[in-house]
């Protein structure tokens, strides 16, 4: 079964609003988890990696303060979208490594912004 | 050097055939190589993954193959059926730390 959940799944709302999206570790701890983006038939980009109890680190040429990242839980990371624009309408995946296992990533949340 | 290249970018078998997935690397601190399914609105599911002191690994269907020293890696999927349409990414990895996706290879097989 997941063992990363994401929510929503999808969103859509008008531009100018902040959006958030939560991601679970499902039944382990994760003091680090990934956040990507992914636009229509391209690949996964890592935008930011999200560490428990301290500041993201952020890819070069992502905006920390238009993506704000909050890893304030072992279980949980959130990620804003602030003041959303249609620019930033893609699907955005969390992922988070478990022990030495790979990766596990959610299933992802489908970010429209009208 | 942290770019990992993949191809071909599409791929199209009849049911039986075995679509093999090439990707080529240049960081040779990577340690470990996984290759992904993806279904649409879906986050990607990890197939099988290598680590460079292994040449192949076969999981039911999957075999990875690995060639350190040209630093290449690719997928080959056995007896393919029609539900194995879906996109592949490959991956590197330094342990558990960020993943460097490849761009993706989009295989339809049809019945």
């Amino acid at each position: 079964g997941a063992v990363v959940s994401q929510h929503p799944s999808w969103v859509i709302c008008k531009s100018g609003t902040s959006v958030k999206i939560e991601c679970r570790s499902l039944d382990f701890q994760a003091t680090t988890m990934f956040w990507y983006r992914q636009f229509p038939k391209q690949s996964l980009m890592l935008m930011a990696t999200s560490n428990e109890g301290s500041k993201a680190t952020y890819e070069q040429g992502v905006e920390k303060d238009k993506f704000l990242i909050n890893h304030a839980s072992l279980t949980l990371s959130t990620l804003t979208v602030t003041s959303a624009h249609p620019e930033d309408s893609s699907f955005y995946i969390c992922s988070a490594p478990r022990g030495w296992e790979p990766q596990h990533f959610g299933d992802g949340t489908r970010l429209s912004i009208l | 050097q942290q770019q990992v290249k993949q191809s071909p970018q599409s791929l199209i078998v009849q049911k039986g055939g075995i679509p093999i997935i090439n990707c080529a690397y240049e960081n040779t601190a990577f340690d470990y190589f996984p290759w992904y399914q993806q279904f649409p609105g879906k986050g990607p599911a990890l197939l099988i993954a290598i680590r460079p002191d292994v040449s192949e690994k076969k999981e039911g269907r999957f075999t990875i193959s690995f060639n350190k020293s040209a630093k290449q890696f690719s997928l080959h999927i056995m007896d393919s059926q029609p539900g194995d349409s879906a996109t592949y990414f490959c991956a590197a990895a330094l342990g558990t730390d960020k993943l460097i996706f490849g761009t993706g290879t989009r295989l339809q097989v049809f019945p």
